[in-house]
Order: structure tokens, then sequence, then C-alpha cells
């Protein structure tokens, strides 16, 4: 079992709609969650991160981490064409703060 | 205020031959971590260094890969005698570090090619 478990989809929405992307975790040691935003053959681009349970929001993005259930969850809103790229969750705690175990990522498309 | 910066940004080796890929953290992040992104697959940790020290490197396959990240310069992963198994994009990340967990900056990353 991998320790993140995410949909691969892809995902396909219309322009405006609101998009939830979701990943659940099997370690009861992560306490930091991310989602990372990544373009075709570019570097991952942090968007969000979560300590512990709880929201958090920056503009049209909203994170949510429920550690009672161990999922995650992104929430964008007005979604855009230039959101269309590749949603990754990723988390570390335990023994080693520094690895990041990421999920498989989510192929996002907006389109107009 | 340049980012994490990694060379070459396309590696083509044939097998056997050896891949040096380099990393040059952000201005003020001392800590430096390698991550592997195999085609169809998430991204994979590889190791984590500080400055003259491996502190995590439990994700590094046991033979032909080595990292270091020496007083002055850049990181290096170097992997010997390549194979196609090691056709992958290879990307390095920095943080600030010390202690508890530190957001994690990405570089561009390096895709080798293994002919």
């Amino acid at each position: 079992q991998k320790e993140v478990e995410q949909d691969p989809g892809p995902l396909s929405v219309p322009e405006g709609a609101i998009v939830s992307l979701n990943c659940t975790y099997s370690n009861s040691a992560f306490q930091y969650f991310m989602w990372y935003r990544q373009y075709s053959r570019k570097g991952p681009e942090l968007l969000m991160y979560t300590y512990s349970s709880g929201n958090k929001e920056d503009g049209r993005f909203t994170a949510q981490v429920d550690k009672s259930s161990k999922y995650i969850s992104l929430f964008i809103r007005d979604s855009q064409p230039s959101d269309s790229a590749t949603y990754l969750c990723a988390a570390a705690g335990g023994t080693s703060y520094g690895k990041l175990t990421f999920g498989q990522g989510t192929i996002l498309t907006v389109h107009p | 205020n340049a980012g994490v910066m990694q060379n070459p940004r396309h590696l083509v080796r044939r097998r056997g031959q050896e891949a040096r890929l380099r990393c040059s953290p952000m201005k003020g992040h001392s800590h430096v971590y390698w991550y592997r992104q195999l085609p169809e697959e998430g991204l994979k940790f590889m190791v984590y260094l500080q400055k003259e020290n491996i502190i995590d490197e439990s994700g590094m396959p046991k033979e032909r890969f080595s990292a270091e990240f020496p007083k002055e310069g850049p990181s290096i992963l170097r992997i010997q005698q390549v194979v196609r198994g090691d056709s992958a994009a290879y990307f390095c990340a920095s943080s600030r570090g010390a202690s508890g967990y530190n957001e994690q900056f990405f570089g561009p990353g390096t895709r080798l090619t293994v002919l």
C-alpha cells in the first residue's frame, strides 16, 4: 500500500467550475501536508502547505486536512484554463521531515 | 532572487556511461533534496543533504548512485554505469532547514535519457 494515494484522473472541467482534488494517506506520523502544481515538463511549484488538521485559504485555493480520516483536499474556485496542470499532494513528518512522500498526481484540464 | 538552479536541463548518456547532475539551492538555503520522477509515476524521494553531510539517503538505490553537497559549490547527484531504467526526470529542491518542516522549493529538473 502506498503511503499517499491520489487518483490520477484525468479530470476535465469547464472554466469557472469548482475543482476538488483529494488524497488519502496511511502514515499516522505525517503532520505536514502540501500541494504542488506541475506544468508539463516543468518543476513542481508549491501552492499550499498546512500543518496538522484544519483549513488554509489562499486566493482561489483552499487546502483541507482531516487527520482523523487521513484525508487531504485541495479546492480550486473559479477555475481557469491556466490551472490546467498536474496537482501533486505530499506529506512529511515522523522521523524525517526532509522526506516528502508524494501522491501519484492528478492531471487537471480546465477547458474554456 | 534566483530560484533553485539545475544543470544540465537535458542529458543524454549511453548505457555504461556516468551522469552528473548539478543543483544550486536558492540563496539562503542550506538544505538540498533530490527526487526522481519516472514516466507515469509521482515524485520519489532519493536523498537529503546539508553542507558536507548526508542526512537521509533512504531513497537512494544501493548501487551506482551517490550524492554530495560540498562546502563550496553545487550539490551533485552522480549515477555511474547508467542503464535504460535510469531514464527519468531528476528534481532538486532546497529549503532553509534546521529543524522540523521547512518548505521545499523545486528546480526545473534534469531530464536524463539513457540510450
